[in-house]
């Protein structure tokens, strides 16, 4: 199974929405999980990330992920979608089981339509 | 968050010539450093895990001889790409972790273009 799937490979939202960007993992054990958003030729910018504590957690720009652990979810999230928002979203786990380094999904373009 | 300057953004070279990849933390030491390699609408594969003053680890695959790491200081890492051929044509990211960081800081990636 994949350590971390983004099982949508786009996400469309009128502006003034809420958006969802939803990841799964299968790691053993306590992960850390992040989020990432990359524009355009750029490289990655972190968002925010769980690595214990209360399970919603909220990070730049508005946004803001859920970690549930008997889903094994952490999905991202943001009440009200601006069309900069718009961009490819990596969710990333890093776990013991993988030597403790970064593992990205596949990746998820959202595009907010005004 | 911390700052992590890659140079060049973008370089064209000719097949058969090396090119080198500079990775920066602006404001942090970082005693790990990763390179990643992306291909167009694909996720990032990592390609070797560098810490200041010790040999890469590469990832299974990745051609140490190619694609040559040094990381020599705790601010600085260099990616080159030796004897660069069309293949090699793809977006290079490096990220930055500080010893106890939970996080890594990517730079802006590079464009090359092997001609």
């Amino acid at each position: 199974a994949q350590s971390v799937a983004q099982p949508e490979d786009q996400v469309n939202v009128a502006e003034g929405n809420p958006l969802t960007v939803k990841c799964t993992y299968s790691v053993s054990g306590n992960p850390y999980l992040f989020w990432y958003v990359q524009y355009p030729n750029r490289g990655l910018q972190f968002l925010l990330k769980y690595i214990t504590g209360d399970n919603l957690v909220k990070g730049s720009y508005g946004f803001e992920a859920e970690f549930n652990k008997s889903q094994t979810s952490f999905h991202l999230k943001k009440p009200s979608a601006l069309v900069s928002d718009s961009a490819l979203y990596f969710c990333a786990v890093r776990a013991v089981e993988y030597g403790n380094k970064l593992v990205f999904g596949a990746g998820t373009i959202l595009r907010v339509k005004s | 968050g911390a700052v992590v300057s890659q140079h060049p953004s973008r370089v064209i070279c000719k097949s058969g010539t090396s090119v080198k990849i500079e990775c920066r933390s602006l404001d942090f030491q970082a005693t790990t450093m990763f390179w990643y390699r992306q291909f167009p609408k694909q996720s990032l594969m990592l390609m070797a895990t560098s810490n200041e003053g010790s040999k890469a680890t590469y990832e299974q695959g990745v051609e140490k001889d190619k694609f040559l790491i040094n990381h020599a200081s705790l601010t600085l890492s260099t990616l080159t790409v030796t004897s660069a051929h069309p293949e090699d044509s793809s977006f290079y990211i490096c990220s930055a972790r500080e010893e106890g960081d939970t996080e890594a800081f990517f730079g802006q990636g590079t464009r090359l273009t092997v001609v």
